[in-house]
């Protein structure tokens, strides 16, 4: 149990264009999720707190019209990466929240690429 | 400032032995403490919950130790196998509250020889 689908794994963009990003808990409802941007040999930066039917919580230094986030349902949550830019190009996670074990399980993880 | 801390040099050891990983923190008072394992180009993965209250937690090959007192948790793989060789991560809760935040260590690349 506790699967967290995260779609896509990888995107190539050209500079410019928005790029979405889903993240689904499969067989739990999660009225929070979290996003992250990792990178290389560098551990998980908070971006955001998504919250469900409410706006997102965003961490100092992240751009909110930026990094739009969308909680429209108890099992999704998307982050759309507006006009990207060659240094938007990161590993971005996501993962959802079970309040009861308080535990996160986690995406897979998209590898975007700016060009 | 609040502070986690875990060796960034890569943990080598031979394939049987027991390895030991470190995570240290400062001005915190977490409610609990997690550790997850991060393959190459994937998500973490859940391993082990500690609580503040509790001094050891077990699963299978895994053990986890919570000191307070001295703000450390020991994460602990017996009988390693090569399929152990990740990246482990620890995870302090923040802030006051159950809001499920969690803020990481840089985390601690295990590589277990054959």
């Amino acid at each position: 149990g506790a699967v967290v689908s995260q779609h896509p794994s990888r995107v190539i963009c050209k500079s410019g264009t928005s790029v979405k990003i889903e993240c689904r808990s499969l067989d739990f409802q999660a009225t929070t999720m979290f996003w992250y941007r990792q990178f290389p040999k560098k551990s998980l930066m908070l971006m955001a707190t998504s919250n469900e039917g409410s706006k997102a919580t965003y961490e100092q230094g992240v751009e909110k019209d930026k990094f739009l986030i969308n909680h429209a349902s108890l099992t999704l949550s998307t982050l759309t990466v507006t006009s990207a830019h060659p240094e938007d190009s990161s590993f971005y996670i996501c993962s959802a929240y079970i309040v009861a074990k308080n535990i996160q399980y986690f995406g897979a993880g998209t590898r975007l690429s700016v060009l | 400032s609040q502070k986690i801390e875990q060796n960034s040099e890569a943990l080598n050891i031979q394939e049987g032995k027991t390895a030991t990983l470190t995570c240290n923190y400062t001005n915190y008072s977490p409610a609990y403490l997690q550790w997850y394992r991060q393959d190459p180009g994937r998500g973490p993965v859940f391993l082990l919950l500690i609580r503040e209250n509790e001094k050891e937690k077990r699963k299978e090959r895994l053990k986890v130790t919570f000191d307070t007192t001295l703000k450390q948790s020991l994460f602990h793989i017996t009988a390693s196998q090569p399929a152990d060789s990740a990246t482990y991560l620890c995870a302090l809760t923040a802030g006051s509250g159950n809001t499920g935040k969690l803020i990481f260590g840089q985390g601690t690349t295990l590589q277990v020889k054959p």
